[in-house]
């Protein structure tokens, strides 16, 4: 069965502190996996996607990603958090090949803490 | 430029009645989806076009949901003898194309309450 888990629904981290948000998958055929963060009162916005090659992907605001085909895993990571950094963050899968499908996780919420 | 629109931001309506939600995407982005999101929970997929068809519409939950994008730009989620279970967020998001490796751009939303 497709799935995304993301086992942490918040994650608290100091300000300049580095930061991981956790993402595992399962599905069939090649994995497209996505970073989409939510900011209060605004739509969700892409971070960042892994497709193919390398399996660290760099995005937006000076986030990465991690793509672990091994552990099925595709954390999000920052060297060093900012308080604006505070957000929900969600993590999707497309699904099997041969569909549109799109999974997302149940996110998970960033505080960085001044 | 402009990103995706949603109309209404909020919709009230009582249970049994019909809505249609309405969907403005970025323009020259074939693909577009519709997505429910419940307080707590990630976006759940409902349904993707590319272009004027539905390409995979999977995620509907009944026959009470449907969705139409006829001349491959405004799409309308339509939802018919609504229930108290229907209230949620629905989100719309387009891409430049159907492939999947394309990121999704999302709009703000229709906050839909069932009373």
């Amino acid at each position: 069965a497709q799935s995304v888990a993301q086992p942490e629904d918040q994650v608290n981290v100091a300000e300049g502190n580095p930061l991981t948000v956790k993402c595992t998958y399962s599905v069939s055929g090649n994995p497209y996996l996505f970073w989409y963060v939510q900011y209060p009162n605004r739509g969700l916005q892409f971070l960042l996607k892994y497709i193919t090659g390398d399996n660290l992907v760099k995005g937006s605001y000076g986030f990465e990603a991690e793509f672990n085909k091994s552990q099925t895993s595709f954390h999000l990571k920052k060297p060093s958090a900012l308080v604006s950094d505070s957000a929900l963050y969600f993590c999707a899968v497309r699904g099997d090949s041969g569909t549109y499908k799109y999974i997302f996780g149940t996110g998970t919420r960033l505080k960085v803490l001044a | 430029g402009a990103g995706v629109s949603q109309t209404p931001s909020n919709k009230v309506t009582e249970k049994g009645k019909y809505v249609e939600l309405r969907c403005d995407p970025i323009s020259g982005h074939t693909a577009l989806y519709w997505y429910r999101q419940s307080l707590g929970q990630g976006p759940e997929f409902l349904i993707y076009f590319q272009g004027t068809g539905a390409a995979d519409d999977s995620g509907l939950p009944n026959d009470r949901f449907f969705a139409v994008r006829p001349e491959g730009s405004v799409s309308t989620l339509k939802i018919q003898r609504t229930e108290r279970g229907d209230s949620a967020v629905y989100l719309c998001a387009s891409s430049l194309r159907g492939d999947s490796t394309y990121e999704q751009y999302f709009g703000p939303g229709t906050r839909l309450t069932v009373t």
